[in-house]
């Protein structure tokens, strides 16, 4: 198994561009979620979709941020327009609840985000 | 909201030494977690822990279920210089959130 692919690696932007960032989660898995890292807050949970369907966006930061999930093997994060205090690691997570629970969740190597 | 508090922020332990780290909750947990964090990688689960009282290890690491359902302990047992990393607790009520610390930094010094 690949694991979640995340894309870019690294992304370098100036203030006020629009960003996206890319995540393929694990085949057959039905939640995504995706977090931002910073080293003040930690990890913090921003939006978590099951079944392709945001349930939770209210760790969204504000209308600049939005997420999409259009298929089971595709997600998006967009920031626009990006602020310098937009830079962190983001990460995305997929897990396969079974019908039981999702806690295992299996992180990709998640997106360097710089914005000058 | 939920908020987790871990302790330490930060420990620096000679290699061999055993690390003893811990995570409460303002509120009650179902689930208790328990991630590593390795430099330019995402965390990694090392315990799930499902029921208050329970202990359970996986290798040289032990965790406990706090009894009040509001605390975890992540025990490492003769740490090794591959134990550098970040160790994050994470928790879950009744929904699906998950929800991280901010996470302890093990350092061993030779």
């Amino acid at each position: 198994d690949a694991g979640v692919i995340q894309s870019p690696r690294h992304e370098v932007t100036e203030m006020g561009q629009e960003v996206t960032l890319r995540c393929k989660p694990i085949s057959g898995h039905d939640y995504l979620f995706w977090y931002r890292q910073t080293m003040m807050r930690g990890l913090e949970l921003l939006i978590y979709f099951n079944n392709n369907v945001p349930i939770d966006d209210s760790g969204m930061p504000e209308d600049r941020f939005s997420a999409k999930m259009p298929n089971a093997s595709f997600s998006t994060l967009k920031i626009q327009p990006s602020e310098p205090r937009d830079s962190a690691v983001y990460f995305c997570a997929s897990s396969f609840t079974g019908g039981v629970t999702n806690e295992k969740l299996f992180f990709g190597s998640g997106t360097q985000l710089s914005v000058l | 909201g939920q908020q987790l508090n871990q302790s330490p922020q930060s420990m620096f332990i000679q290699e061999g030494e055993d690390v003893s780290m811990n995570c409460t909750s303002s509120s009650i947990f179902n689930t208790w977690l328990w991630y590593k964090q390795e430099p330019g990688e995402g965390p990694v689960l090392l315990i799930a822990l499902y029921k208050a009282g329970e202990l359970t290890s996986n290798g040289r690491l032990t965790a406990q279920f706090g009894i009040t359902r509001k605390d975890s302990f992540l025990n490492i047992s003769a740490s090794i210089p591959s134990d550098v990393g970040i160790y994050f607790c994470a928790g879950s009520h009744r929904d699906d959130k998950i929800i991280f610390g901010k996470g302890t930094r093990l350092h061993i010094l030779p």
